[in-house]
């Protein structure tokens, strides 16, 4: 089976600007995560989608926003790009939520 | 409320050494608990999981983990550390009652020595 997929991998926005980034999940998998990595606060939790459904979300302003399709693949959102929303964002899918997690390689977003 | 705790943001051993990566849980619930580790511009990659069925999990790469329910624990071995183990690993729990919620620890970066 083919791994989660993530595009782009390295994106360069500037301030105000708004930005997608998607992500397929492994065939079969219907959840799909989003958490955001900085080095100074880590691997943080955006939300998780089930079946086109938001499920749970992670304590981010509501500027990051996302979605999920009939075909599980999903797409998140940032609107009104700061500096602070450089970071790689990882998209995980899982075949039910709260089980293992298989993650894509990432999204390396930068904000100048 | 379920929360993570890796103690030491980095660990250095040497070649050959016993590689031990401390994670403990507190969780309302029976949890699941997760290791991962990822490489440098990687993703994460599931080295093992525990879920109510044996307490010694064998995983990937020669890793296993024991889940203590007395001392919350769920620490991660290797026997014998190898170059290639260099890499930060993260541990990390679900299932709290109601809705499933993956709480990451802040990571533990293993440095190998020669």
């Amino acid at each position: 089976k083919a791994g989660v997929t993530q595009t782009p991998r390295y994106l360069i926005k500037t301030r105000g600007q708004q930005v997608t980034l998607s992500c397929s999940p492994i065939s079969g998998h219907r959840s799909v995560s989003w958490y955001q990595q900085t080095p100074g606060q880590g691997l943080q939790f955006l939300f998780e989608y089930f079946s086109e459904t938001q499920r749970n979300k992670g304590n981010f302003p509501g500027r990051f926003s996302g979605r999920q399709f009939s075909n599980s693949r999903s797409e998140m959102n940032v609107s009104t790009l700061e500096l602070g929303d450089s970071a790689l964002y990882l998209c995980a899918s899982s075949q039910e939520s709260g089980g293992e997690q298989y993650f894509g390689p990432g999204t390396r977003l930068t904000v100048t | 409320a379920q929360s993570v705790t890796q103690l030491g943001s980095h660990v250095s051993v040497s070649e050959g050494a016993l590689v031990l990566l401390r994670c403990n849980y507190s969780s309302s619930v029976p949890p699941y608990l997760f290791w991962y580790v990822q490489y440098p511009n990687q993703g994460l990659q599931l080295l093992l999981k525990y879920t109510s069925a044996a307490t010694l999990v064998k995983g990937i790469n020669g890793f296993e983990a024991e889940f203590k329910k007395s001392e919350t624990s769920f620490h991660l071995t290797k026997p014998s550390a190898h170059m290639s183990d260099a890499a930060e690993y993260f541990c990390a729990v679900s299932k709290a009652s109601g809705t499933y919620k993956y709480i990451f620890g802040t990571g533990t970066r293993l440095k190998v020595l020669a």
